[in-house]
């Protein structure tokens, strides 16, 4: 059973550009969840996706926008990007009703 | 965002104490969560509480869900350098018919062990 993988790890990109940030859900499992964790913070919720629908967003602007695809994986999409998106980006994958949420090991973006 | 209340900030111990740290919130959770993150790396699930004064056990770990269902603590008995890292609480409000939905964390504990 694989876990949740994202690609790529690090990411350098200037500020204005654009930038997408995929997950691969762990196997068994039909939720994905994106959260952004600032250095020295918790991670903050994003947004969630289960079978292709939102299910839930956060404090976030319309900059950052997702995709869930038929296959339960995901992208995280940010517009116009900012000093401030310089992050560390988790997936979170889960089977709807069952225990917790199993963390990839994040994209590190860093924006110049 | 909103953000748990996590203390302490970090704590520095020596191989074989003990350790406990605890989170509270402002607003109710059905199902509270503590993880661990190392660097490099996402958290990891450590133990979950799902029922207010539930007391679970994973290991050297125990943590309770208060029964305020505002608070929780997580408790770490004999500490071994490995358990270096952050400590994350989370707090969720399950929607009914056991829909996940966002969790809510804390700032993190940083520990240190000492060997």
């Amino acid at each position: 059973e694989t876990g949740v993988t994202q690609s790529p790890t690090h990411l350098i990109k200037t500020r204005g550009q654009q930038v997408t940030l995929r997950c691969s859900s762990q196997s068994g499992h039909n939720t994905v969840s994106w959260y952004q964790q600032a250095l020295g913070q918790g991670p903050q919720f994003i947004f969630q996706y289960y079978r292709e629908e939102k299910n839930g967003r956060g404090n976030f602007p319309p900059r950052f926008s997702g995709l869930q695809f038929p296959n339960y994986s995901s992208e995280l999409n940010v517009n116009a990007l900012e000093l401030d998106d310089s992050a560390l980006y988790l997936c979170a994958s889960s089977s709807r009703g069952l225990d917790g949420y199993t963390f990839g090991s994040g994209t590190r973006l860093t924006v110049v | 965002g909103q953000q748990l209340n996590q203390s302490p900030q970090s704590m520095f111990i020596q191989e074989g104490e003990d350790v406990s740290m605890n989170c509270t919130s402002s607003s109710i959770f059905n199902t509270w969560l503590w993880y661990k993150q190392d660097p490099g790396e996402g958290p990891v699930l450590l133990i979950a509480l799902y029922k207010a004064g539930e007391l679970t056990s994973n290991g050297r770990l125990t943590a309770q869900f208060g029964i305020t269902r505002k608070d929780s603590f997580l408790n770490i008995s004999a500490s071994i350098p490995s358990d270096v890292g952050i400590y994350f609480c989370a707090g969720q409000l399950r929607g009914s018919g056991g829909s996940n939905y966002k969790l809510t964390f804390g700032k993190g504990t940083l520990l240190t062990v000492n060997p």
